[in-house]
C-alpha cells in the first residue's frame, strides 16, 4: 500500500515537501517514483530513486527544482518541490516499480497540490 | 527523449463491442510498452505491461500487442466500468514517457 500526504495550498516561490507512506513489501527492494497529473491533463514522469537510494533520475524539466529522496527505516519516499509555480498544481502520485523498471505495477491515491498566492 | 502518441484521443462505443487503441513510439522500444486505466478521481492502474502480458487481477477481455514502435490495447466485449482514460508509457529507458492518453465512452 502507497499513502501520499503533504499535498495542499502553497504560494508561488516556496517550498513543499510530499510524502508517501510505503507497507506491505520490502521497500528497500524497489525503485520508487513520483509522477503527476495536472487538473484535466495526462500523466507526467516526475523522478524516480532506486531501492538503495544511491541513484536518482529525472526528466530535464523536473532537475534542480524537485529533489526525490527515500528513507528505508521509515519506509517513507519523498518529493521536495522548491520555488513552486503555478504550473505545479498537480495531483502528485507515488508508484512502485516491479520486476521490469520503469513500469509502475502500484499507485498510491494521490495527493493535491494548489500553487496559488 | 522518446514520445509516445496515442490515437484516437477518444472514442464511444457499446457495451460489447472490440475496442482498439493504438500507441507509436518515435522510436524502438522493443516491448517495453505498458499500459494503464484511469478512472474519474482515482489512481491509474497498470493493466498490460511489456506489451502483451495482462496484469493480475485484470479481466483477461483486456490484451495486449505489438513490438518495436507500434503497440494496440484491445478490449473486447466492452463492458460499462470499461470507462475510463487508457495511457500507454514506455519502459524502455529514462526519461519514460506517457502517452496523451484515451478516453472510452460507453454510448
Amino acid at each position: 500500500q502507497l499513502l501520499e500526504s503533504g499535498g495542499g495550498l502553497v504560494q508561488p516561490g516556496r517550498s513543499l515537501r510530499l510524502s508517501c507512506a510505503a507497507s506491505g513489501f520490502t521497500f528497500s527492494s524497489f525503485q520508487m517514483n513520483w509522477v503527476r497529473q495536472a487538473p484535466g491533463k495526462g500523466l507526467e514522469w516526475v523522478s524516480s530513486i532506486s531501492g538503495s537510494g544511491d541513484r536518482t533520475y529525472a526528466p530535464d524539466s523536473m532537475k534542480g527544482r524537485f529533489i526525490i529522496s527515500r528513507d528505508s527505516s521509515k519506509n517513507t519516499l519523498y518529493l521536495e518541490i522548491n520555488n513552486v509555480r503555478g504550473e505545479d498544481t498537480a495531483v502528485y502520485y507515488c508508484a512502485k516499480d516491479g520486476a521490469i523498471r520503469w513500469t509502475f505495477y502500484s499507485w498510491g491515491q494521490g495527493t493535491l497540490v494548489t500553487v496559488s498566492s | 527523449d522518446i514520445q509516445m502518441t496515442q490515437s484516437p484521443s477518444s472514442l464511444s462505443a457499446s457495451v460489447g463491442d472490440r475496442v482498439i487503441i493504438t500507441c507509436r513510439a518515435s522510436e524502438s522500444i522493443s516491448r517495453y510498452l505498458n499500459w494503464y486505466q484511469q478512472k474519474p478521481g482515482k489512481a491509474p492502474q497498470l493493466v498490460i505491461y511489456a506489451a502483451s502480458n495482462v496484469q493480475r487481477g485484470v479481466p483477461s477481455r483486456f490484451s495486449g500487442s505489438g513490438s518495436g514502435t507500434s503497440f494496440s490495447l484491445t478490449i473486447t466485449n466492452l463492458l460499462p466500468e470499461d470507462s475510463a482514460t487508457y495511457y500507454c508509457q514506455q519502459s524502455y529507458s529514462p526519461p519514460s514517457s506517457f502517452g496523451q492518453g484515451t478516453k472510452v465512452e460507453i454510448k
